[in-house]
């Protein structure tokens, strides 16, 4: 049975850097046939897909256009874990972050939400 | 970015009643078409992929169909436990996932 299981701060404060943390289990974060990725949910954004990393051969990583240029995630295959890093947050960034597993076309694992809230 | 609209926002059933969620595409995107539920406070839960594939342990009074741009989720006798969030979500443009709005399913 796969689980992921987030760690991260829930309060950040602006302009300053979210970073969550994504550890695997019953899987590995090598796997040839799973991406990686985050997901955010807020009620003004709804969900928002924002990054996967994925393993074929090499590490391939991919970013939604709205968080490119602040946003980081990239496996740690020693500790089979995943992470996000998203820069120069604002209020806006305030969201619940998932970290969820991709199969296939589909989202089959998800981990338990992590509410980031960007205050000072 | 395809966008992916739900009908209707909310509705409210009784136990056993017949529920139908559409969700529609702004551009065709063939079968790559998934279900989830969420609950409050929840992560949203897989229920169905590729238009009416069923997940692993989901009831099986819960099916989808569709394929280009109209997809339809069916519940065909709601349950307490039924009420809940259903999200639609394509695949179609991986990686740039889309999500719909959500469907709020409320007890009558």
């Amino acid at each position: 049975q796969v689980q992921l299981q987030q760690s991260g701060p829930g309060l950040v404060k602006p302009s300053q850097t979210l970073s969550l943390t994504c550890y695997i289990s019953g899987d590995s974060v090598s796997s040839n046939t799973a991406a990686w990725n985050w997901i955010r949910q807020s009620p003004s954004r709804g969900l928002e897909w924002l990054a996967r990393a994925y393993y074929r051969s090499k590490w391939n990583i991919d970013y939604a256009v709205s968080v490119k240029s602040r946003i980081t995630t990239q496996a740690d295959t020693t500790k089979n874990q995943f992470s996000l890093q998203l820069n120069s947050v604002t209020p806006e960034d305030t969201a619940v972050y998932y970290c969820v597993r991709g199969i296939g076309s589909w989202l089959d694992y998800w981990g338990q939400g992590t509410l980031v809230t960007v205050s000072s | 970015d395809i966008q992916m609209t739900q009908s209707p926002s909310s509705l409210s059933a009784s136990v056993g009643d017949r529920v139908t969620i559409t969700c529609r595409a702004s551009q065709t995107i063939s079968s790559y078409l998934n279900w989830f539920q969420q609950k409050p406070g929840k992560a949203p839960k897989l229920l169905i992929y590729t238009a009416s594939t069923l997940q692993n342990g989901v009831p099986s009074r819960f099916s989808g169909s569709g394929s280009g741009t109209d997809f339809t989720l069916t519940i065909s006798s709601l349950q307490p436990e039924d009420f809940a969030t259903y999200y639609c979500q394509q695949s179609y443009d991986s990686p740039r996932l889309t999500f719909g709005g959500g469907t709020k399913v409320e007890i009558k």
